[in-house]
């Protein structure tokens, strides 16, 4: 009950297309889902997150989009460019304990 | 600028010593946490502390611990290296945001090749 499953492993997109990456998850207690980005060789960081009071959430070509009922988060990346290429962790958790549960990331690869 | 830094950023040991690796953040936040990463696992938790003289076990503590003598630090021990501790180590950081999760500032990672 404590996973966050995330797909796909890995994704190739043309540039200027939409990346689109999901997770699902089973704890109903969770209710914060952050998106993080990772280059190679370094920490991840925070890209965006989102609380389930809201649906979406949008910040610059990013996008989270939240489906409470289904238990399923999605982050979406409009016009995606070379740069974006990177590891993209989604996460999940409850504010009693301020831990994440981590999905298992996805390899982005933007191709000129 | 506040940071948070690892070391050794690479560290190649035999099976059966001790290692320790080092986390230091100016962030000056309460919570501090080590996660490990490998392929096909995402971050696993290892151990986290949540303030001075505080210290928990994650979901994949065996074979490792930490002490938190100060807010900047939490230092991270393999007690007797073993090759499935092979892993990148990343330490994270966040602030006590009122009861809230709170964005993680991650260091730059610590990859640790036990032989």
């Amino acid at each position: 009950q404590q996973q966050v499953k995330q797909s796909p492993q890995s994704l190739i997109v043309q540039k200027g297309g939409i990346s689109i990456i999901n997770c699902a998850y089973e704890n109903t207690a969770f209710d914060y889902f952050p998106w993080y980005q990772q280059f190679p060789g370094k920490g991840p960081a925070l890209l965006i997150a989102i609380r389930p009071d809201v649906s979406e959430k949008k910040e610059g070509r990013f996008t989270i989009s939240f489906n409470k009922s289904a238990k399923q988060f999605s982050l979406h990346i409009m016009d995606s460019q070379p740069g974006d290429s990177a590891t993209y962790f989604c996460a999940a958790a409850d504010d009693s304990n301020y831990q994440l549960i981590w999905g298992a990331g996805t390899k982005l690869i933007i191709k000129p | 600028d506040a940071e948070i830094t690892q070391s050794p950023r690479h560290k190649i040991t035999e099976t059966g010593r001790q290692v320790t690796l080092a986390c230091h953040q100016t962030w000056n936040h309460n919570n501090m946490f080590w996660y490990r990463q490998d392929l096909g696992h995402g971050l696993r938790l290892i151990h986290y502390s949540y303030g001075v003289q505080d210290t928990n076990k994650g979901e994949v503590s065996d074979g490792y611990s930490v002490s938190r003598s100060n807010t900047e630090d939490l230092p991270l021990t393999l007690e007797s290296a073993a090759s499935s501790q092979t892993s990148v180590y990343f330490c994270a950081s966040s602030e006590d945001a009122g009861g809230r999760t709170g964005e993680l500032f991650f260091g730059e990672g610590s990859r640790l090749t036990v032989l």
